[in-house]
């Protein structure tokens, strides 16, 4: 079945700088890649997502790659800010599949030092 | 993903015993499923359910039980034969195929199940 690998675990960065979390899937039929941040005891929630007729999609500060050859996909933060402190999980799931399930990598803990 | 509750937010129990968490959506959608997730895990389907009266397996299924009598309504059983169920569950639901959205699933806040 499919597999999302998810790097790295945890992630600490200064506040201002980049950081950039990567996943690979294993199913080359996966069509569809979201992205979700869960904040310390809340609900995890959509950021961006990006189809695979797409290479790349920015929202402000959040841009996410996809490499379909590769079968890995990547989160770009810009100008990192404290609120930014999560965890990060991706997803791929088949847009079209029956069962429109996601497959879940296993997080990134992002901390943003002040 | 206001939509979408979960009850209660903390439970308690005993080892042995059955205990059903609440999952509720006044959103339409047709697509529900059940998460657990541990800590430094990433989030493992339990069950998930397309439509009323319909539900299939997800990759942890043993030791938990779905039903589906309603289209607002997706509740979790965990048995007494799930052997490790401290954990916190995560129900979410999307929108039925060909509307805005429909492969975003939206979660309800959460259920944090401990056993004694």
């Amino acid at each position: 079945g499919e597999n999302v690998e998810q790097h790295p675990s945890t992630l600490s960065v200064q506040e201002g700088d980049s950081a950039v979390i990567k996943c690979t899937y294993s199913d080359s039929a996966s069509n569809y890649f979201p992205w979700y941040k869960q904040e310390l005891g809340k609900r995890p929630q959509l950021i961006i997502d990006i189809r695979s007729n797409v290479g790349e999609k920015k929202d402000q500060r959040i841009a996410v790659t996809l490499n379909k050859t590769a079968k890995h996909f990547s989160l770009h933060i810009t100008e990192t800010q404290p609120e930014d402190s999560a965890v990060y999980f991706c997803a791929a799931s088949i847009i079209g599949d029956s069962s429109y399930k996601l497959i879940f990598g296993s997080g990134t803990r992002l901390l943003v030092r002040p | 993903d206001g939509g979408i509750t979960q009850s209660p937010k903390y439970l308690f129990r005993k080892e042995g015993q059955n205990v059903t968490l609440s999952c509720e959506q006044n959103l339409n959608h047709d697509a529900m499923y059940w998460y657990r997730q541990d800590p430094g895990q990433g989030l493992r389907l339990i069950y998930y359910s397309q439509i009323v009266n319909d539900f299939q397996k997800g990759d942890i299924a043993e030791g938990y039980s779905v039903s589906r009598e309603k289209k607002e309504s997706f509740p979790l059983t965990v048995t007494s034969a799930q052997k490790n169920p401290t954990a916190f569950y995560l129900c979410a639901s999307s929108p039925p195929p060909g509307t805005t959205g429909f492969n975003e699933q939206f979660f309800g806040p959460g259920t944090r199940l401990t056993v004694l």
